[in-house]
């Protein structure tokens, strides 16, 4: 089983329309989950991270963690063309040093 | 303001030849990583370095070595490639601390033949 479990897509949504992206982790003790952006050819850039229950929101997007249901999501409100991506989801473990395991990533399209 | 240096960015080998992925980030972070990223698998972390000497296996370590070389650098090495060795591969970097998020490096392209 994987440490970090996303629904793969892909995902379409019109242009200002909220997406929904979701995601589960394994291990109960996970502390730091993270949501990274990735353009097609180019490298994972963070967008949200949140460490403990509840909401985090920054401009549109908004981080859930929910720890009992060891669930994360990111909604973003107000969906753009420019936020056609994979969005990855990642959950940081704090054994020796940090060790980040990603999910598979979910394709976003929002359609103009 | 270079973050984390990658070299090369494009590589081909013939199955069986050896090459050395090299990574540089100029941030102070203490921790490095290496990933490998292919078509429906997400990032996979190879292997890590905590801390400058110390370095641990990650979810695929089998065919790879790596090397801290010093608080900037972090190689990974293929002694003996092989097609399954085909992928996209990115180093990152981060802070040691509760809160640290990983930065990448641009990734390199590694085909073998």
């Amino acid at each position: 089983q994987k440490e970090v479990e996303q629904n793969s897509g892909p995902l379409s949504v019109p242009e200002g329309a909220i997406a929904s992206l979701n995601c589960t982790y394994s291990d109960r003790g996970s502390q730091s989950f993270f949501w990274y952006r990735q353009y097609s050819g180019k490298s994972p850039e963070l967008i949200m991270s949140i460490y403990s229950n509840g909401d985090k929101e920054d401009g549109r997007f908004t981080a859930q963690l929910n720890k009992a249901s060891q669930y994360v999501s990111l909604l973003i409100r107000d969906s753009q063309p420019s936020d056609s991506a994979t969005y990855l989801c990642a959950e940081a473990k704090r054994n020796t040093g940090n060790q980040f395991y990603f999910g598979t990533g979910t394709s976003l399209t929002v359609i103009p | 303001n270079a973050g984390v240096t990658q070299t090369p960015k494009f590589q081909v080998l013939k199955t069986g030849q050896s090459m050395t992925l090299q990574c540089a980030q100029d941030m102070n972070h203490n921790s490095m990583y290496w990933y490998r990223q292919d078509p429906g698998m997400g990032l996979r972390l190879i292997y890590y370095s905590a801390s400058e000497g110390t370095t641990d296996k990650g979810e695929v370590p089998n065919g790879y070595n790596v090397s801290r070389l010093n608080k900037r650098e972090f190689s990974l090495r293929l002694e003996s490639a092989a097609p399954s060795q085909t992928s996209v591969y990115f180093c990152a970097s981060s802070r040691l601390s509760n809160t640290g998020e990983l930065f990448f490096g641009e990734g390199s392209r590694l085909t073998v033949l």
